[in-house]
């Protein structure tokens, strides 16, 4: 079984819904992030979590909310859809900064 | 202003080739880290290098970290199609991985 997991895979919505994206580890670890992924642009992080109780904004987090409900669980919102929002999402987990950042498999979000 | 600069941003070469791509920034960071993404999955650590001047090597794979901790490269000998994919590099700066915006590697059979 994968150690970190993202729901859903895919999702194709329209202007103005609002999309949750779930991410869930296995690893134990402390820090979750997310990220997305657009072409030209790189891994850009949105927010990010050291523990249950601790949310950090990142490079780009306008737009977008999270919730960190155990260590286990975290999960971002995107509270009204708009189309510049599609794109791919990565859910990463972390012990320390400088080890080993593991990434789910990926959300692929299409704002319509 | 992108922190961490990549370059070449596309290379397609013939199997059996070497290659190297660089990550570049102005700024110091404390480690920096080598990933490969293939299409559909999420990065996948290949490296950390921490220390000025370190070189690390994984196989064909071999990464520097420059002396003044600015800036790294990866060589591939003898490139291979399996090495296809997305190269990222990424540093620690305030707590935070900065990743770059990749290399695409190609290589042909």
């Amino acid at each position: 079984d994968a150690d970190v997991t993202q729901t859903p895979r895919n999702r194709i919505t329209k202007t103005g819904k609002r999309i949750m994206l779930e991410c869930s580890q296995t690893k134990g670890h402390d820090r979750m992030y997310w990220y997305r992924q657009d072409p030209g642009l790189g891994l850009r992080l949105i927010y990010y979590s050291f523990d249950v109780k601790d949310i950090n904004k990142g490079e780009i987090s306008d737009g977008y909310s999270v919730s960190r409900q155990a260590q286990a669980k975290f999960s971002l919102s995107l509270e009204s859809a708009i189309p510049n929002q599609t794109a791919l999402y990565f859910c990463a987990t972390g012990v320390e900064v400088t080890d080993t950042q593991y990434f789910g498999p990926g959300t692929r979000l299409t704002v319509l | 202003t992108q922190l961490l600069e990549q370059s070449p941003q596309f290379l397609s070469i013939q199997e059996g080739e070497n290659l190297t791509v660089y990550c570049n920034s102005s700024s110091v960071f404390s480690s920096l880290q080598w990933y490969r993404q293939e299409p559909g999955e999420g990065p996948v650590l290949l490296v950390t290098v921490v220390t000025g001047g370190e070189v690390k090597k994984l196989k064909r794979l071999t990464f520097q970290f420059g002396d003044a901790r600015k800036d790294s490269s990866l060589h591939i000998t003898a490139a291979q199609p399996g090495d296809t994919g997305l190269y990222l590099c990424a540093g620690d700066r305030d707590d935070k991985i900065i990743f770059g915006k990749g290399t695409r590697l190609h290589i042909l059979p």
